[in-house]
């Protein structure tokens, strides 16, 4: 069965640093695999998405995340942090046959002044 | 965005009751889920649906129950609600394009079961 695993629960930085966001994921095949941001009191938004070829992917709001087989790893980076980051962020993997997506339990991303 | 729209948004029930939440969408896809998110598990899903009157167990099935007469809508149903059922109800849809599964959240729905 597939599964994800995000091994931060929190993760706090200061506004305009690097942000880098660890998932690993355990599939049997080539996976597809998302980052969902979700604000307080809002549904989940795909910030980007990995099917196949270029292993590094770019998303929206100066996102990108880079897929590396060997690691199994799928991690969520952005060179300079704004305040309004600040969300909860999901990664998770998807499988064929009728579409199901498997998610991992979050990460809570602070940005502080 | 996607159509997608949850109804209520938020409802405070006694246990026991039956307790029905609606999702409705408007782009026509074959897809639809529903999941629960409780901190600590991230969603987890509970029925999922791949067409008219096709549905199908997730994770979380036990209590729930679903229905989806027409494509744009999807039911979920708690028969006898009880507190473990307190939850943030989300509804999402897919579609099969070539270009994997991605999927499309609507709002949510904030059950209280007291």
């Amino acid at each position: 069965a597939q599964s994800v695993t995000q091994p931060d629960i929190h993760i706090t930085v200061s506004e305009g640093a690097s942000l880098e966001l660890r998932c690993n994921y355990s599939y049997g095949a080539t996976p597809y695999l998302f980052w969902y941001v979700q604000s307080p009191g809002q549904g989940l938004q795909l910030l980007l998405k990995y099917f196949s070829g270029d292993t590094l992917v770019q998303g929206i709001k100066g996102f990108e995340a880079e897929f590396k087989r060997s690691q199994s790893s799928f991690n969520l980076r952005k060179p300079s942090v704004h305040w309004s980051d600040a969300a909860e962020y999901f990664c998770a993997v998807g499988s064929g046959g009728y579409q199901k997506v498997t998610f991992g339990t979050g990460t809570k991303l602070q940005v502080i002044p | 965005d996607a159509g997608i729209t949850q109804s209520p948004r938020h409802k405070v029930t006694e246990t026991g009751t039956p307790v029905t939440l609606r999702c409705h969408q408007t782009e026509n896809h074959r897809y639809m889920y529903w999941y629960r998110q409780d901190p600590g598990h991230g969603l987890r899903l509970i029925h999922y649906s791949y067409g008219v009157k096709d549905t199908d167990k997730g994770e979380v099935s036990d209590g729930y129950s679903v229905s989806r007469s027409k494509t744009e809508d999807f039911l979920l149903t708690l028969e006898s609600a009880t507190s473990s059922q307190t939850s943030v109800y989300f509804c999402a849809i897919s579609s099969r394009d070539g270009r994997g599964n991605e999927q499309f959240f609507g709002p949510g729905t904030r059950l209280t079961v007291l």
